[in-house]
C-alpha cells in the first residue's frame, strides 16, 4: 500500500514569492492534516480536513496561508507571499475517520521549504 | 510552559545499550500517548501508542505511562545503529484529532 505522497520534496524560494505544496493521502483516509515542523521542534498542526471540509484551521495564518482539498482527496497548501520565518518542513498526514477513541496518523516525507 | 516537554538531546549511546527517552506533560485531558520515530529527511512514523497508565512492550521497545506524575517513557533495549533517529512523543485526549508533540530527542547509537 502506498503511503502519503508529497511534492516537491525540497523548495527554495526568495521572500515575497508564492509557493505551493501538494499532498496525496493514503487511499480511503478521510482525514487529512497539514503540519509545520520548524528545525528542532515537533510538528504543529496548521489545518485539518474531513473530506472536503476544513474543520480545524485555527492555527493557519490566514493572511498568507491557504489550503484546499478538492473532491476530498488531494490537498494543496499555499503560501503567498512567503516570509523568511516560513522556512520549515511542511508535513502532510492522513488518517481514517475517528471511528473509535484513537486514530493513527500516517505522515508523508514532507516538503522542506527554504526562504531566502 | 509548553504542554509537552521533551529534552532535545542529543543523546549518544554505544550499540547494545539501554536507552531511556522521556516526556512530561501538563494537560490532564491527555489519554493517548504515542512515540514517533523520525529518520533524517523523513516524516514521523508511529512506533508505539499507549492508552492511559501502564506499560506496553513491542520487541525491544517498551512504553510506560505514569498519569499521576504526567510522565511518559520509551525504553529501547539492545540498541542498534539503525535506531539512530529523532524520537518524538505525542499525545491527545479521547476522541480528539489534535496531537500535541514534544520537541523530539535526537538519538545516535554508535557501533
Amino acid at each position: 500500500e502506498a503511503g502519503v505522497v508529497q511534492s516537491p520534496r525540497y523548495k527554495i524560494i526568495e521572500k515575497k514569492q508564492p509557493v505551493a505544496f501538494w499532498c496525496n493521502p493514503i487511499s480511503g483516509h478521510n482525514t487529512l492534516y497539514w503540519y509545520r515542523q520548524n528545525l528542532g521542534q515537533g510538528p504543529e498542526l496548521l489545518i485539518r480536513y474531513e473530506n472536503e471540509e476544513a474543520v480545524d484551521d485555527s492555527q493557519l495564518p490566514k493572511d498568507r496561508f491557504s489550503a484546499e482539498r478538492l473532491k476530498g482527496v488531494d490537498s494543496t497548501l499555499k503560501i503567498q507571499p512567503a516570509e523568511l520565518g516560513d522556512s520549515a518542513v511542511y508535513l502532510c498526514a492522513s488518517s481514517v475517520a475517528l471511528a473509535g477513541p484513537y486514530n493513527e496518523q500516517f505522515f508523508g516525507p514532507g516538503t522542506r521549504l527554504t526562504v531566502l | 510552559q509548553k504542554e509537552v516537554e521533551q529534552d532535545p538531546g542529543p543523546l549518544s549511546v554505544p550499540e547494545g545499550a539501554i536507552v531511556s527517552l522521556n516526556c512530561t506533560y501538563s494537560n490532564s485531558a491527555f489519554q493517548y500517548f504515542m512515540w514517533y520515530r523520525q529518520y533524517s529527511r523523513k516524516g514521523p512514523e508511529l512506533l508505539m501508542y499507549t492508552y492511559s497508565s501502564g506499560n506496553k512492550e513491542d520487541g525491544r521497545f517498551t512504553a510506560q505511562v505514569d498519569k499521576s506524575s504526567k510522565y511518559i517513557s520509551l525504553f529501547i533495549r539492545d540498541s542498534q545503529p539503525s535506531d539512530s533517529a529523532t524520537y518524538l512523543c505525542a499525545m491527545n485526549g479521547a476522541g480528539s484529532y489534535q496531537l500535541t508533540f514534544g520537541k523530539g530527542t535526537k538519538l545516535s547509537v554508535i557501533p
